[in-house]
Parts: C-alpha cells; structure tokens; sequence
C-alpha cells in the first residue's frame, strides 16, 4: 500500500518567515495530493491541493509542488503569520480510490 | 447549517466495556470515514464506507466495528477488544458519485477524545 512521509515533524519559524513541510510517497498510482491544516481542538480541513498532471500550484500565501519522478510534494507558506500555527497533513491518493493515506503531521509554530 | 457533526466531545470509559461515537452529516455525502489521531502517528484509518450498508475495513479496524444503515449517519462502536482505546477520533465525509471527478475533498468533524479511565 501507499506509505506518506512527512518532514518536519515541529516547525518553528518567526512571523513573516516562510514555511517549507516536505512531503514523500510510494506508490506510483497516486496522482492526487490534498493539503489539510488542523487547528487546536478542530477537525482538518482542505486548504489546497494538486494533481499529478500540474508541478504547481498557488493560492494567495500558499502554494503546493509536485514532483512525481522523484514522487515528493511540498507545501510552502510565505509571510507567515500567528494564525498560521496548526498541525499541517499532507496526503497521497490514487484517483478514484477515494481512501487518502496521510503523513503523520506537522506541527508549525509561527511566533509574533 | 450543513456539516458533519460527532458527539460527544469528551468521551470517558471504564476499562471492559464498549462505547459508540456518534457521526452525522447533511452534506449528502456519499462516503463516511472514521480515523483516529494518536501524538505523532497522523490520521489512520478505521473503517470507511462509500454507499449505504456497505462498508471496509481500514488499516487498524481490529477492536472497531461500525454501521451504515444511514446514508448520513455512521457511528462507531470501540468494543472492549480494542487494548489502547484511548486517542482522538475524527469522522469525516466526501462526495463520490454524480460530480465526475475521481479526487473529491474530505470534510471532518470536529473530533471525539476518548478516554479509558
């Protein structure tokens, strides 16, 4: 099955700094690669996401690349701000599998 | 108001007996997931369930059991065979059928802590 990577583990930056979490899969049949933030007490919820057949992709602060032939995925924030600070999951899924396989989180920490 | 909802929030059990999550949604979502979120080991999945009385096994079901016989309802029973119980558990839900795509959103609840006292 699809085994999901995720580096950093914690990641603590100042606020304005950027944010880099790096993210790794295994199987070659996923072609869908969802981003998900989770804030203290509350559920993930989706903030961007990317297909296998774009290496980018840009949303205000946040963009997310994709390298399929090395099989690695990025998630980079810029100017980070304070809101920012949540657990960050990565996710690798195969299209039309519906069952995403998520990285073990990272934990940001942007500091005022 | 639509969304996903799980009750309760807090949730304590003796050691030995069983206890069901509560997990509602009127999104009209096809399919309905449980995971559960230990310190450092992400989300993984218990069980899922793509249709109406039908559902799968997850990565870690041993202990769980679950039911569909609601499209917007799917609670989860931690039976006493579960040895480590106690973790955050999330439900969530998606679309599958009628959008046409093969890649759909999951949206959670806002999660139960179990505790085994």
């Amino acid at each position: 099955g699809e085994n999901v990577e995720q580096h950093p583990s914690t990641l603590s930056v100042q606020e304005g700094d950027s944010a880099v979490i790096k993210c790794t899969y295994s199987d070659s049949a996923s072609n869908y690669f969802p981003w998900y933030k989770q804030e203290l007490g509350k559920g993930p919820q989706l903030i961007i996401d990317i297909r296998s057949n774009v290496g980018e992709k840009k949303d205000q602060r946040i963009a997310v690349t994709l390298n399929k032939t090395a099989k690695h995925f990025s998630l980079h924030i810029t100017e980070t701000q304070p809101e920012d600070s949540a657990v960050y999951f990565c996710a690798a899924e195969a299209g039309g599998s519906y069952i995403p396989t998520f990285g073990r989180g990272t934990s940001l920490i942007v500091h005022p | 108001d639509g969304g996903i909802t799980q009750s309760p929030k807090y949730l304590f059990r003796k050691e030995g007996q069983n206890v069901t999550l509560s997990c509602e949604q009127n999104l009209n979502h096809d399919a309905m997931y449980w995971y559960r979120q230990d310190p450092g080991q992400g989300l993984r999945l218990i069980y899922y369930s793509q249709i109406v009385n039908d559902f799968q096994k997850g990565d870690i079901a041993e202990g769980y059991s679950v039911s569909r016989e609601k499209k917007e309802s799917f609670p989860l029973t931690v039976t006493s065979a579960q040895k480590n119980p106690t973790a955050f558990y999330l439900c969530a839900s998606s679309i599958i059928f009628g959008t046409g795509s093969s890649y759909n959103e999951q949206f959670f609840g806002p999660g139960t802590r179990l505790t085994v006292l």
